[in-house]
């Protein structure tokens, strides 16, 4: 059983495009992660959100953790090639360490 | 944030073989975790290697098929013993200080023929 329910699975946009990456689950999370991954390397981790409603900003990505800490949103505005990569979202159950990882999101975004 | 190196980075090892992949962190850490993540998948918790202990196993993985070491709070190793094809995958090792984060170092691509 997957935890966490990433939408969608693949993505193709070009350059400039907004896109909007869902990370869903039934379960409540102390806490959201998300993480970019490159071929050939380990995941980037992108941000944490802890509260729920919470809303975070990074430069043209925008992090969201719903009201009831069970799912999130990464919003990306004017895409950029530089953002290709696979997405994660990963979640922390019951105030642990351990994560448990979404299937991703891949993105392509084109010249 | 933490650097993190693994080595070796990638290796192509027969069947019935066994490889050892190392992970070396730059300042101490309280978690160390090992994942896997097949080809075109998610990464999957194979386990949190405790320092002075046995590492704590999640459901699916067992000690006798991934040895784990941790002899101190910079260095693991995670072990794949006895190989098969199936075991083609990245390992990546992960170091959390605080329960909000976790840093991953740049995997371990490994091929069983």
């Amino acid at each position: 059983t997957q935890l966490l329910e990433q939408s969608p699975q693949f993505l193709s946009i070009q350059e400039g495009e907004n896109l909007t990456v869902y990370c869903n689950s039934s379960s409540v999370f102390s806490s959201l992660q998300w993480y970019r991954q490159e071929p050939g390397e380990g995941p980037v981790l992108l941000v944490t959100v802890v509260t729920g409603g919470e809303v975070k900003k990074l430069k043209r990505l925008t992090f969201q953790f719903g009201d009831a800490r069970k799912d999130s949103s990464l919003h990306i505005t004017a895409a950029q090639p530089g953002d290709t990569g696979l997405y994660l979202c990963a979640g922390a159950v019951n105030s642990g360490y351990a994560l448990n990882f979404g299937k991703g999101t891949s993105l392509l975004v084109t010249p | 944030s933490a650097v993190i190196s693994q080595k070796p980075s990638r290796d192509i090892c027969q069947r019935g073989t066994s490889l050892t992949i190392q992970c070396q962190v730059d300042s101490q850490v309280t978690m160390m975790f090992w994942y896997r993540q097949q080809p075109g998948q998610s990464l999957t918790l194979i386990a949190t290697a405790n320092q002075g202990s046995e590492a704590t196993y999640e459901s699916g993985f067992v000690i006798d098929k991934f040895p784990i070491s941790r002899p101190n709070l910079t260095f693991s190793t995670l072990t794949v013993s006895n190989m098969s094809p199936e075991d083609s995958s990245i390992y990546l090792c992960s170091v959390s200080r605080g329960k909000n984060e976790q840093f991953f170092g740049p995997g371990t691509r490994l091929t069983v023929l």
